[in-house]
């Protein structure tokens, strides 16, 4: 079984200022790794996925995430908010290769990021 | 592209009343997926369907939950003598994967916007 925890509910943040946003799994099989956003009344959008190859993961909007095996994280980054970014995020993994359905999804309890203006 | 239709938006029923949802994927999608979204937690995935079979049901899924595909296309999803415990927001998501490949790395989720259900 598969688990995800996202390590903060809520985080505040100024404009222009830096933020990442944590996330660390448990899986006893090869996993893939997700981060998604969800605006108000919007459905979920695919920010960045990391399947194989380069830790650094590279997605809209300017962010990136780093997977690192030895940690079991998958954090998010940006260096830089907009008031734009004020949205909820997801973390997420699915079954890696031997997996029934790269679309079955076990998500985190979301991270609320805040833009202050 | 009109994106992940899903209807109603909103449901307020009374408990032990059966409720219906239906989600619309985007055209062509060959498969849909039902995730349930309780407050302050992420999205449980329920089930999902390649065209019209039902290729995998979560242990979250009880008796009183059903879901369909007839024809490939739309999807219902029905619960029985509603509980409080069933209120949250259902999500659906469709994607495209190419032929009869059974995994592919670049399927890509397009989620809905939601049915969010308050049972009283």
């Amino acid at each position: 079984a598969q688990s995800v925890t996202q390590l903060d509910s809520q985080v505040p943040v100024f404009e222009e200022a830096p933020v990442e946003l944590r996330c660390n799994y448990s899986s006893s099989v090869s996993v893939y790794l997700f981060w998604y956003v969800q605006y108000p009344n919007q459905g979920l959008q695919l920010l960045l996925k990391y399947l194989s190859g380069s830790t650094l993961v590279k997605g809209i909007n300017g962010f990136e995430a780093e997977f690192n095996k030895s940690q079991t994280s998958f954090h998010l980054r940006k260096p830089s908010v907009h008031i734009s970014d004020t949205a909820e995020y997801f973390c997420a993994v699915s079954e890696g290769i031997g997996g029934t359905s790269y679309g079955k999804l076990t998500f985190g309890q979301g991270t609320i990021l805040t833009v202050h203006p | 592209d009109t994106g992940v239709s899903q209807d109603p938006r909103h449901k307020i029923t009374k408990r032990g009343q059966n409720v219906t949802f239906r989600c619309d994927p985007i055209s062509e999608h060959n498969r849909l997926y039902w995730y349930r979204q309780t407050l302050g937690q992420g999205p449980e995935f329920l089930t999902y369907f390649q065209n019209e079979a039902q290729l995998e049901k979560s242990r979250l899924l009880s008796d009183r939950f059903s879901a369909e595909r007839p024809k490939g296309s739309f999807s219902t999803l029905e619960i029985q003598r509603t509980e409080q415990g069933d209120s949250a927001m259902y999500l659906c998501a469709s994607s495209l994967i190419p032929g009869h490949v059974p995994y592919a790395t670049n399927e890509k989720l397009f989620f809905g916007s939601g049915t969010q259900l308050s049972v009283l």
